[in-house]
């Protein structure tokens, strides 16, 4: 399997400011990562595919320009939520596959609280 | 966390038929969520059914759930090609573990 990181685990921010969270894969490299968000109680949405060298694609309703993501190389991507604000509170989440499984298998990174206050 | 675990593990059919998949799991649930892969992309959230529903529909989609016998059925009706992906029950909680899925084929 692949192991996956994130960081911050936790963040608590002001409304207005930017968060960068960061998704690491730590021994495995990976061209395409996924990143969730999930809200209380209710089921992991994703958000947008991000893929190294190029643009992340995102799902529909998901503002490119609200969440920025850089994938800049195959070990690391990372999600800027910008001008949070206290409805963008949630658990993000990243993934990824590694494509040695026949049934995609996602690792999955533990996941970054944010509050924004 | 908690894992669903699906069945059949592989089931194909032709387009127009009905294909149902199931999921049993161990423990006590607040919900209960289905989800799709097309190879290769991320899981797709379909339905989430909560622990005091016992059925739920969306579009050709039904999913019910026991919860006495631990167990939640996926019915997609009229099936098309498009159809085809891995569908993945979950029970969500800190950590995030799928089981391998049922992959759908849906011949044209």
């Amino acid at each position: 399997g692949a192991v996956v990181s994130q960081h911050p685990s936790r963040v608590i921010c002001k409304s207005g400011t930017s968060v960068k969270i960061e998704c690491r894969s730590l021994d495995f490299q990976a061209t395409t990562m996924f990143w969730y968000r999930q809200f209380p109680k209710q089921s992991l949405m994703l958000m947008a595919t991000s893929n190294e060298g190029s643009k992340a694609t995102y799902e529909q309703g998901v503002e490119k320009d609200k969440f920025l993501i850089n994938h800049a190389s195959l070990t690391l991507s990372t999600l800027t939520v910008t001008s949070a604000h206290p409805e963008d509170s949630s658990f993000y989440i990243c993934s990824l596959i590694t494509g040695q499984t026949s049934y995609n298998e996602q690792f999955f990174g533990p996941g970054t609280r944010l509050t924004v206050l | 966390s908690q894992q669903g675990e699906e069945d059949p593990q592989a089931l194909s059919i032709q387009e127009g038929e009905n294909a149902t998949m199931n999921c049993s799991y161990k423990t006590s649930i607040n919900n209960l969520q289905w989800y799709r892969q097309n190879s290769g992309r991320g899981l797709v959230h379909l339905i989430l059914i909560r622990s005091n529903e016992r059925e739920k529909h969306s579009g050709r989609l039904r999913v019910t759930l026991d919860t006495s016998k631990k167990s939640s059925s996926l019915l997609i009706t009229a099936s098309r090609a498009a159809d085809t992906a891995s569908y993945f029950c979950a029970t969500l909680s800190q950590n995030f573990v799928f089981g391998p899925g049922t992959r759908l084929s849906v011949l044209p």
